[in-house]
């Protein structure tokens, strides 16, 4: 089955910096890629998500990139604000089969720093 | 986006005793649902698939027995927790695919199960 990766494990930043969480997975039929932001004890919220026909997806502060020959793809978070602080966690799944079931990364937990 | 409800929130109960959880898409037909357990600074192990009218397909390793699972129409799926034991202490969070939403996955609130 699929494997996802995820790291890394803890991430520390000052405030206006930027961010980089990265993930790779195994199955190369894997076609959708999300990312949730999950709070202490809160339900994850999805907060991006990308298709394998496209490489990168960006919304205001949150890109997301894909390089699917490599099996990787990353997180990428500008201008960090405190209120980013949060477990992220990555996934893959492969639509359309398997009733599109995620698989998800080990998760990182950012630590923005007013 | 699509809103999951999942009650209760929290529950404690003693051992041997049997606890079910209520999963419910309250704005779109959830053809699918998904049983997830998430222990403290761990990632969402998946427990289960669901689709409505038909047996849940379980993960390797999932006590079918213990971890009964029902999703009797397209908007509820319940997980009931049965003889629970200390060590079935988690946070068990649930979420749900179908009709306009069927690409994207949205998570009930969890609910955190203590067994004393």
């Amino acid at each position: 089955g699929e494997n996802v990766e995820q790291h890394p494990s803890t991430l520390s930043v000052q405030e206006g910096d930027s961010a980089v969480i990265k993930c790779t997975y195994s199955d190369s039929a894997s076609n959708y890629f999300p990312w949730y932001k999950q709070e202490l004890g809160k339900r994850p919220q999805l907060i991006i998500d990308i298709r394998s026909n496209v490489g990168e997806k960006k919304d205001q502060r949150i890109a997301v990139t894909l390089n699917k020959t490599a099996k990787h793809f990353s997180l990428h978070i500008t201008e960090t604000q405190p209120e980013d602080s949060a477990v992220y966690f990555c996934a893959a799944s492969i639509q359309g089969t398997s009733y599109g079931k995620l698989t998800f990364g080990q998760g990182t937990i950012l630590t923005v720093h007013p | 986006g699509a809103v999951v409800s999942q009650h209760p929130s929290w529950v404690i109960c003693k051992s041997g005793t049997s606890v079910k959880i209520e999963c419910r898409s309250l704005d779109f037909q959830a053809t699918t649902m998904f049983w997830y357990r998430q222990f403290p600074k761990q990632s969402l192990m998946l427990m289960a698939t669901s689709n409505e009218g038909s047996k849940a397909t379980y993960e390797q390793g999932v006590e079918k027995d213990k971890f009964l699972i029902n999703h009797a129409s397209l908007t509820l799926s319940t997980l009931t927790v049965t003889s629970a034991h200390p060590e079935d202490s988690s946070f068990y969070i649930c979420s749900a695919r179908g009709g306009a939403y069927n690409e994207k996955l949205f998570f009930g609130s969890g609910t955190q199960l203590s067994v004393l």
